[in-house]
């Protein structure tokens, strides 16, 4: 069973305007989430957090929030940009257990219109 | 800082026959992780090194795959014998601490035909 889902498979956007990627989990134990940004043929790229204890964490253009009741965070970038064009990971962890093995889900391509 | 270094970028074998993947993980990090992303489905995780002692391999899919990390530096990802469906992109992480960011290499894509 899939513990952290990423319902649309796919989004388009155009430039400058809000692009906001949705992220599902099922386990209440899961207290930090995670957005990792992937360009093909790389690996994933961090881009930003947040834990448990927050309900929204922002950096630049990115946002994320989380709203643990409904078990459910999104990513919202504004503006967005062509270069913003990837797909996008969200996952998650425990961070009380002795490793901290990330649950991902199946991913988000973005793609951002000029 | 060189990041996470993965080789083979990309290896084709049969079925039945051996392949060893690499990770370099960034010097000075403690914690190694190796994932997987089969047929375009979620990354999965594999198992978790901390030094060269293995944390966690709750993720690995069976004893055909066989992960060390002798001395604590690069480790190495065996698959014997390979399956048609172990193909997929292997990738590798490395944190400095176990809280900390994971940071991740390119991959290595393996088909198995």
């Amino acid at each position: 069973d899939q513990q952290v889902k990423q319902n649309s498979p796919s989004l388009s956007v155009q430039e400058g305007r809000i692009s906001i990627l949705n992220c599902d989990y099922t386990n209440s134990m899961f207290d930090y989430f995670l957005w990792y940004k992937k360009y093909p043929a790389e690996g994933p790229t961090f881009l930003i957090s947040i834990s448990s204890i927050k309900d929204k964490n922002e950096d630049g253009r990115f946002t994320v929030f989380l709203n643990k009741s409904a078990k459910h965070l999104s990513l919202h970038i504004v503006p967005s940009q062509p270069g913003d064009s990837a797909v996008y990971f969200c996952a998650a962890s425990r961070l009380g257990g002795a490793t901290n093995k990330l649950i991902f889900g199946t991913g988000t391509l973005l793609a951002v219109q000029p | 800082e060189a990041g996470v270094t993965q080789f083979p970028s990309h290896s084709v074998i049969e079925k039945g026959q051996t392949v060893t993947l690499r990770c370099d993980p960034i010097s000075g990090h403690d914690n190694l992780y190796w994932y997987r992303r089969v047929m375009g489905k979620e990354i999965k995780f594999l198992l978790h090194f901390v030094k060269e002692s293995k944390q966690d391999e709750s993720g690995m899919p069976n004893n055909r795959f066989l992960a060390e990390r002798t001395g604590g530096t690069y480790s190495t990802l065996k698959v014997q014998p390979a399956e048609l469906e172990d193909s997929g992109v292997y990738f590798c992480a490395s944190s400095q601490v176990i809280l900390g960011i994971q940071y991740f290499g390119a991959g290595t894509r393996l088909s198995v035909l």
